[in-house]
């Protein structure tokens, strides 16, 4: 199993919308609506923000939204916020054995 | 509410086996698969095996042939073994738990704090 891509940075000012890509195969993102994301800030464990492509567990804000179109995922941040700044992973369930695989992450900056 | 902790030895010598328990509290292990997911310092997350409760495994191909996980749902723990560590074996490893979609695994909703492991003589 391959990791999924996802673009090494990515930045922001506060306020904007930023959107980050994740681009799998017909096995994992292609096949399975199990798409999950992640926030990690550094020293910390990674907290889940969306799951099963676009659902929001309770308790993560409504400014993170997921979405999937083909073998790609996305997650998009609106109202850009100084705490936003972290590194986010996505994560899939992957090929026939259902195995899970994440993505490379991806670096945000809140200029 | 949920809370997971891991241990096991900060350093461990190259060639040897590498064991990690995860202690599980605030909740039944029934319902969810437990898994162990790790990360190289400036790397990202690689996910290494989950188990079920009634100890239904899976495997990151990659790692299959050196790692086992076992579940001891009296004790409320999970516990990861990898043999014949080298210095690449160097991480950041971290228990978590994933819901479960049908038979697949859904998403990991709840984490440890992480313990650091380090390969080295």
């Amino acid at each position: 199993q391959s990791a999924l891509t996802q673009p090494a940075s990515v930045s922001g000012s506060p306020g904007q919308s930023i959107t980050i890509s994740c681009t799998g195969t017909i096995s994992d993102i292609g096949t399975y609506s199990l798409v999950s994301w992640y926030q990690q800030h550094p020293g910390k464990a990674p907290k889940l923000l969306i799951y099963e492509d676009n659902k929001r567990p309770s308790g993560a804000s409504n400014r993170f939204s997921g979405s999937k179109s083909g073998n790609t995922a996305s997650l998009t941040i609106s109202g850009l916020q100084a705490e936003d700044e972290a590194e986010y992973f996505c994560c899939s369930c992957a090929g026939g054995s259902m195995s899970v695989v994440f993505g490379g992450g991806t670096k945000l900056t809140v200029l | 509410q949920v809370h997971l902790q891991e241990s096991g030895p900060g350093l461990v010598k190259p060639s040897e086996a590498l064991s990690l328990t995860c202690s599980v509290s605030g909740d039944s292990m029934r319902s969810y698969y437990w898994s162990w997911i790790r990360q190289s310092p400036g790397i990202g997350l690689e996910w290494i095996a989950y188990i079920s409760h009634t100890g239904d495994t899976n495997y990151n191909p990659s790692l299959k042939s050196r790692v086992t996980i076992s579940v001891d749902t009296s004790n409320n723990q999970f516990s990861l073994r990898m043999n014949s560590v080298i210095a690449a074996d160097t991480a950041v490893y971290y228990c978590a738990r994933g819901t479960i979609f049908g038979v697949a695994h859904d998403a990991f909703d709840i984490w440890g704090q992480g313990t650091m492991v380090n390969v080295s003589s």
